[in-house]
């Protein structure tokens, strides 16, 4: 088993709302991502989570609030977002605690609108 | 700062030819370069990396060349099919522990 689950697949959200995303992986990888990607550009790393802590945090702003319940889990907290937060918003999961020199798998994203 | 550059950003071939995409680094402690290929709607999906001290690599249909000297790698597709239509995305790993990806390339193949 390869994979990386995320839910919901699409969220519509006022600027008021909050909601969260969820990710999910069964493969034992002990590193966790989320990148936000927006159309036509690569993707762009927000947050790191290595043994279930939180190592890299790119200066992303508070309204995204990361969170690792356990080793096979990892949500994004969302409050307060802004229209220009509207992206595909990606996990991903290795086997390293950091994703180099190992093979990185990613799930299939969130596309989040926010109105 | 940490930089990768792809080229091109677009790429039209016709079915059974072959496609090249070429990236390069600006991290000399890069040592680890995948490449990630994204259909629409969907996440991308490492289809092959290579590490610091290979020069080439190869799997089926798809290779990937690695110049340290250079700091440039590139991706070859042969006899390409319609559904190697999709973006691809070179990476570069960074000192830092993380990976830096290329601006992506839209390959097209006609049948």
């Amino acid at each position: 088993d390869t994979e990386v689950t995320q839910t919901p697949k699409h969220l519509v959200m006022g600027m008021t709302n909050k909601k969260s995303l969820k990710c999910e992986q069964h493969m034992g990888h002990r590193a966790m991502y989320w990148y936000k990607q927006k159309a036509k550009k690569p993707p762009e790393l927000m947050f790191v989570y290595s043994y279930e802590k939180l190592s890299i945090n790119e200066s992303v702003p508070s309204r995204f609030s990361p969170e690792c319940p356990n080793s096979s889990l990892l949500n994004l907290h969302l409050h307060a977002l802004q229209p220009e937060d509207s992206a595909l918003y990606l996990c991903a999961s290795s086997q390293g605690v950091r994703m180099v020199n190992t093979e990185a798998f990613f799930g299939q994203g969130t596309r989040l609108t926010v109105v | 700062g940490e930089n990768v550059e792809q080229h091109p950003s677009t790429l039209s071939v016709q079915e059974g030819d072959s496609a090249v995409i070429k990236c390069t680094y600006s991290d000399s402690a890069s040592n680890y370069f995948p490449w990630y290929k994204q259909e629409l709607g969907k996440g991308p999906q490492l289809i092959i990396d290579i590490r610091s001290n290979v020069g080439e690599k190869k799997d089926q249909r798809i290779a990937v060349t690695l110049n340290k000297t250079a700091k440039h790698f590139s991706l070859h597709i042969t006899e390409t099919q319609p559904e190697d239509s999709a973006v691809y995305f070179c990476a570069a790993s960074t000192e830092g522990g993380k990976l830096i990806f290329g601006q992506g390339t839209e390959l097209s193949v006609k049948p």
